[in-house]
């Protein structure tokens, strides 16, 4: 079974661009949740997507959105970057809530504002 | 949300058993113990979970504490592989929204 699939997996913008990010979860999975990865925060929920439905919610601001199709795949948007959005983002994938569930992660997409 | 506590970092022996402790004193008595390690240049990868009871499986051995306050990951002969930081998480029922602490930093040595 392919793993979670994360793209791209590097990516340079400049202050005040957007970007998308994309994330194809397993095969099945019907949650895709992300996260974003700083030295100085470490690893923070940004958001979960749930059969198309945004489920939970971070504490980021509203420049960061995402969305999740029919199929399960998932992108995150980021508008007007700031220099502080450089980051890992993380998308990770599960086939339900079940606490017995683990998620699996994708390598990630690093992203470098300039 | 329940907030955990562990180590910064934590030095092994080839071969050797490692025991990396969680604090997690507020969490709820439904949440279940996570436990995640993320490789250098990769995304965190799932080790074991337990909620009650000491669990076993091919990567680990989970440890929990009766007051479930506390949770020991012990990894029985540490490969240079294992080389990683540690993440110990709660998580709720209904909830993919994972919070991760600091994590612990293991380095082996060979």
């Amino acid at each position: 079974k392919a793993g979670v699939t994360q793209t791209p997996r590097y990516l340079i913008k400049t202050r005040g661009q957007q970007v998308t990010l994309s994330c194809s979860p397993i095969s099945g999975h019907r949650s895709v949740s992300w996260y974003q990865q700083t030295p100085g925060q470490g690893l923070q929920f940004l958001f979960e997507y749930f059969s198309e439905t945004q489920r939970n919610k971070g504490n980021f601001p509203g420049r960061f959105s995402g969305r999740q199709f029919s199929n399960s795949r998932s992108e995150m948007n980021v508008s007007t970057l700031e220099l502080g959005d450089s980051a890992l983002y993380l998308c990770a994938s599960s086939p339900d809530s079940s606490q017995n569930s683990p998620l699996h992660f994708g390598n990630g997409t690093r992203l470098t504002v300039t | 949300d329940a907030k955990t506590t562990q180590p910064n970092s934590m030095e092994s022996n080839e071969e050797e058993p490692v025991h990396l402790p969680c604090n997690h004193s507020t969490i709820s008595g439904t949440d279940y113990i996570h436990w995640y390690r993320q490789l250098p240049s990769q995304g965190p990868e799932y080790v074991i979970h337990g909620l009650t009871s000491n669990v076993n499986n091919r990567m680990a051995s989970l440890a929990i504490a009766e007051d479930r306050k506390s949770s020991t990951l012990i990894l029985h002969r540490a490969t240079l592989r294992d080389a990683a930081v540690y993440y110990c998480t709660p998580r709720r029922a209904g909830a993919n929204n994972l919070f991760f602490g600091t994590g612990t930093r293991l380095t082996v040595i060979p």
